[in-house]
């Protein structure tokens, strides 16, 4: 079965410094999603990617965030100055045609922990 | 009001017994309905689209209540790895993106 593979699996980094998480979505996908949970919360969007270029982002995703498909296989969410509350999972998800009758494969997610 | 709403639960059942629980969301306009499988610390695991006639898949039955905008997953037969989290997702249209509700947490017990 497809895969989304995601990395690290966890990585723990100091306040304020940059980190960037990875994901290789399903290889013929063309929407991409990232998504977090802090520990005992719910799962929120953050955003998502179609055709090279944001389409939706939640309030989450500030100016210390930024998405990027450098290659055309991997999909990378970077964090520019981490702050103690950006620990959480974060989870890239992708999805093939859009179609909004079928559900999403979620990588196995990067547990982010700020320190 | 929140987006999808869940009984955080959680429910604790005996091996073989049923358990249902719901969700309710609030966008009238929601066009897909979902119920994924959260195990602690993992991703979510899609278990089963829900449509509006309904829809069984082995022994999870899902139902869809559009007037009333609730979503049920009832379980029969319990088994001790259904033990999990439940999480009613909601796509609430053209963007795609999917909103979660907090979560059923469901306990299997020998």
């Amino acid at each position: 079965e497809p895969e989304v593979t995601q990395t690290p699996s966890h990585q723990v980094t100091q306040m304020g410094q940059e980190v960037i998480l990875r994901c290789v979505p399903i290889s013929n996908h063309l929407y991409f999603y990232w998504y977090r949970q802090i520990l005992g919360q719910k799962v929120e969007f953050l955003v998502s990617f179609y055709n090279n270029e944001i389409s939706e982002k939640s309030e989450i995703f500030d100016d210390q965030f930024s998405v990027e498909r450098p290659d055309g296989s991997n999909f990378t969410l970077k964090i520019r100055s981490t702050k103690l509350e950006d620990s959480a999972m974060y989870f890239c998800a992708s999805n093939g045609e859009g179609d909004t009758n079928y559900g999403y494969t979620f990588g196995s997610g990067t547990r982010l922990t700020v320190v | 009001r929140k987006e999808v709403e869940q009984d955080p639960g959680p429910f604790n059942v005996p091996e073989g017994a049923t358990v249902a629980f719901n969700c309710t969301y609030s966008n009238s306009a929601s066009q897909s309905f979902f119920w994924y499988r959260q195990d602690c610390r993992k991703e979510p695991k899609l278990l089963m689209s829900v449509y509006s006639s309904g829809n069984e898949d082995g022994r999870f039955t899902a139902q869809l209540n559009r007037a009333s905008q609730y979503i049920s997953l009832l379980i029969r037969d319990s088994k001790l790895s259904d033990s999990a989290t439940y999480l009613c997702v909601v796509n609430r249209g053209h963007d795609y993106k999917l909103s979660f509700g907090a979560g059923t947490t469901v306990t299997v017990r020998a």
